[in-house]
């Protein structure tokens, strides 16, 4: 069964960098066949996919437009994991996080980690 | 950007009822493109359905999808009481960008 493990702050000051780290188990970040997201929630944005990090014989990233400009999705091969880095965060950046995996649909996720942006 | 318009937005039923939930597209989507979550208060959206009409894995057959081209339904055939929850549909593509729905709550009358 894949576990998907978040970690990270829940709070960040204006202008700093959101970061956050998916810890898998059950399956490997170097899958050739999984690719690995984070996704958010809030009230007034919905369900907002981020980005993705996945492994076909090379790395590979998508993100989303809204954010293409702030994000890095990145792998660890080491410890099996991927994290995510929001630069210059503002308080529309609050949201609950998720890491989830899914090339497509999302068929396993995180537990979420609400991150808060204010000073 | 394709947008996802799910209704209604709110559903009272009772349990034993039947829940039918619709996800309308601004385009004409490939089906096996749409998928379906639940999400309960605190927890993160759950699969229910892949391709339109597949079921994930562990997921009670009383779930049900279908639909095409513009229009999609997700199916509750009798609601057992930890169905009330919100109900999410999600579109893929070939490439990102991923889109959801803004949801539709199913809530215990």
């Amino acid at each position: 069964q894949v576990q998907l493990q978040q970690s990270g702050p829940g709070l960040v000051k204006p202008s700093q960098t959101l970061s956050l780290t998916c810890a898998i188990s059950g399956d490997s970040v170097s899958s050739n066949s999984a690719a690995w997201n984070w996704i958010r929630q809030s009230p007034s944005r919905g369900l907002e996919w981020l980005g993705r990090t996945y492994y076909r014989s090379n790395w590979y990233n998508d993100y989303a437009e809204s954010v293409k400009s702030r994000i890095t999705v990145k792998p660890d091969t080491s410890r099996n994991q991927f994290s995510l880095q929001l630069n210059s965060v503002t308080p529309e950046d609050t949201a609950v996080y998720y890491c989830a995996r899914g090339g497509h649909e999302f068929d396993f996720w995180g537990q979420g980690t609400l991150v808060t942006v204010s000073s | 950007e394709i947008v996802l318009t799910q209704s209604p937005g709110t559903l009272s039923l009772s349990p034993g009822e039947r829940a039918t939930l619709s996800c309308r597209t601004s385009q004409s989507v490939n089906s096996i493109y749409l998928a379906w979550y639940q999400q309960k208060p605190g927890q993160a959206p759950r699969l229910l359905i892949y391709g339109a009409s597949s079921r994930a894995t562990g997921i009670p057959d009383r779930f049900s999808g279908s639909g095409s081209g513009t229009d999609f339904t997700l199916t509750v055939s009798r609601l057992e009481p930890e169905d009330f929850a919100v109900y999410y549909c999600q579109l893929y593509g070939s490439s990102p960008p991923w889109t959801f729905g803004q949801g539709t709550k199913v809530e215990n009358k």
